[in-house]
């Protein structure tokens, strides 16, 4: 059971191009999220999932788009990086009941564009 | 719209108790949490306490919810150099699934 995990663990990107961020969890969870950690400002929602085949947009969308074809994945996509998107990004889970004591974090993947 | 707000930065003596204040504007919220952060690692949940709770202990830790004033605080009695790290308050609402996070309290730890 490797609960969430996350790849790359660190990259470097020019700007304007293009990455995929995986997450993936053996959990079953029904409910994922991508956040953004950035100093002083706490973790930011970019999207979520509350199931497979759907998502839908958090606080910071704009720059990102995610995919959730399969249950335990959720990809998020930097289409066009950006120096503004350097940031540490954290991939979570939540349990189908709700309830937060059954959430897990990834181990994050820095990303760091030039 | 929903927002947490927290101090930046605690100093705090080993030994000593430290409190950590939170405060959150969406009257809606059900349950509150606090997490830590040391350095290069995700976030840890630490406790929660659901919305109609004043206050709820776990070992060193309290947990303290006036609701009334939309404030949380986190004491840590006997702190400890291991303590150092970041803390995150958050809340969730019953509408949704979404969480939201304060900027993070560091706090170092001082022999």
């Amino acid at each position: 059971n490797a609960g969430v995990t996350q790849t790359p663990k660190f990259r470097v990107l020019k700007t304007g191009q293009s990455m995929t961020l995986l997450c993936a969890q053996d959990m079953n969870h029904e409910y994922m999220y991508w956040y953004r950690q950035d100093p002083g400002m706490g973790l930011r929602l970019i999207h979520y999932s509350v199931g497979e085949g759907t998502t839908a947009k958090g606080e910071v969308p704009d720059g990102y788009n995610v995919s959730r074809l399969k249950k335990q994945n959720f990809l998020l996509g930097l289409e066009s990086a950006a120096p503004s998107q350097t940031s540490v990004y954290f991939c979570t889970t939540l349990g189908n009941r709700g309830y937060l004591e059954t959430q897990y974090f990834g181990p994050g993947t820095r990303l760091l564009v030039l | 719209g929903e927002d947490v707000e927290q101090s930046l930065f605690l100093s705090v003596r080993e030994g000593d108790s430290s409190v950590i204040n939170c405060t959150y504007t969406d009257s809606s919220s059900t349950y509150l949490y606090w997490y830590k952060q040391e350095p290069g690692a995700g976030l840890q949940l630490l406790t929660y306490i659901f919305s109609n709770m004043d206050m709820k202990q776990d070992q060193r830790l309290t947990v303290l919810l006036n609701k009334k004033d939309k404030h949380l605080s986190l004491r840590i009695a006997d702190t400890q150099t291991g303590d150092s790290a970041i803390y995150f308050c958050a809340e969730i609402q019953a509408a949704g699934n979404k969480l939201t996070f304060g900027g993070g309290t560091r706090v170092l730890v001082k022999p």
